[in-house]
This record gives C-alpha cells, structure tokens and sequence, in this order.
C-alpha cells in the first residue's frame, strides 16, 4: 500500500503572502505524481502532472518542483488570493493505468 | 467542449438496496476511472475502465462493480448497500490510461439510511 503524506494539513494566509505545501511519497516505484486544486461545490480540477525528478511546472502564479529521489513534490502559490482558496491534492500514480494514490490534502484558506 | 457528467446529483437509498451511477466522460476520453470519497478516507480508487475493459480494481469489496461501453460511458453498481457506502462518488477520465491529468465530474452524493 502506498502512502501519499501532505503537509500541512490545513493553512491560514493573508491576501498577498506567498505560501508552500509538501507531497511525500515513497521514492521507490515512482511514476508520476499529481497535483489537484478542489474549490468548494466544484470538482477536483488537475493542476500538473510531472515524471521526471527535477521537473518544474507552472501556470500563472502556481508553480511545483518533483524530486523523486528523495520522494517529495512541493506546490508554492506566490502571492495568494482570496479565490485561491481550496484543498490542494497531490497523487502517486503507478507504471499504468490511472489507478492513483491520493494524499489526504491541504486545506488553503486565504483572508482578504 | 463538455466536461465529464455524472448522475444523479444526489441519491437516498435504504440498506441492503441496489444503485447504479453513471459517468459520460469527455469527448475522446477513453479512460474512466472512479473514486470514493468519505470524511475519514480522503479520495480512494474504485476502478478503472479502458475501450471497455477494467484495468485496475481498488481495495473493495465485490459489492462494488462497474462496467464501460462502447461509446466510453460507464457505470458503477453497487450492491447490498451498507451505511458505510455513504459517500461522494467520483468519476474522472482522461485521454490516455497514465501520465495525463484526470478530468472529474461533480459526482454523486450517496447517501445510505
């Protein structure tokens, strides 16, 4: 059984702080690694999906970094905003298939 | 371009009943896959269909079943329903069955009485 940890749980920010969240996975296997943004009332939306150690991603002020050797992905949102605001998922995918290992989240909550 | 549509929204069912849930995914899409969502488990995976086959099958009881057609759309049954199948049931496709993102729908709400 893989186990997909994130932290923290759950984060407090100011409109405007820049703020970080970490995926850990276990390095052996690896295929790739997943990352989801989950608004309220919304469905899970995919963020990026990255399989090389080293892999950079970002889409606007949204960025993530993969290091696969040492098992770990983080997702950095620079100066964050109120619509920001949602649970970040981070999950293991496998050599095939689409059958993903889901961390159990972070929790955003950005004040005006 | 449509999303992925799940349905119903919202079900009520007794213990020991049946239900079915359906998933029509993207235009194209030839991978579905399902997921249960509870408080306690975070998102789990149910399975996953591919040009109508089941590629991989999670951690759940046989009461759990599920089926794709031709056209991509898939279903999820499930059987003698027990109060711990309370849950939000995804369902995601995608274009390929590994590497690209999963596109979800809004799911549905189960919720066994």
């Amino acid at each position: 059984i893989l186990n997909v940890e994130q932290s923290p749980q759950s984060l407090h920010v100011q409109e405007g702080d820049s703020t970080n969240f970490t995926c850990s996975f276990p390095s052996s296997n690896f295929y790739a690694l997943h990352w989801y943004r989950w608004e309220t009332a919304k469905s899970p939306e995919a963020l990026f999906v990255m399989t090389l150690n080293g892999d950079e991603k970002k889409k606007g002020r949204i960025s993530a970094t993969l290091n696969t050797k040492e098992g770990y992905s983080y997702l950095y949102i620079k100066g964050s905003q109120p619509e920001d605001s949602a649970t970040y998922l981070c999950a293991l995918g496998p050599g095939a298939g689409n059958m993903l290992t889901f961390g159990g989240g972070t929790r955003l909550m950005v004040k005006p | 371009k449509a999303g992925v549509t799940q349905t119903p929204r919202y079900l009520i069912k007794t213990r020991g009943q049946q239900v079915t849930l359906s998933c029509s995914p993207i235009s194209g899409h030839r991978s579905v896959s399902w997921y249960q969502q509870t408080p306690g488990q975070g998102l789990q995976f149910l399975f996953e269909y591919f040009s109508e086959t089941q590629r991989n099958k999670g951690n759940f009881p046989g009461r759990f079943s599920g089926r794709q057609f031709s056209n991509s759309r898939s279903e999820m049954n499930v059987s003698t329903l027990e109060l711990g199948d309370s849950a939000l049931y995804l369902c995601a496709s995608s274009l390929k069955s590994m590497d690209s993102p999963l596109h979800f729908g809004n799911g549905t709400r189960l919720t066994v009485t």
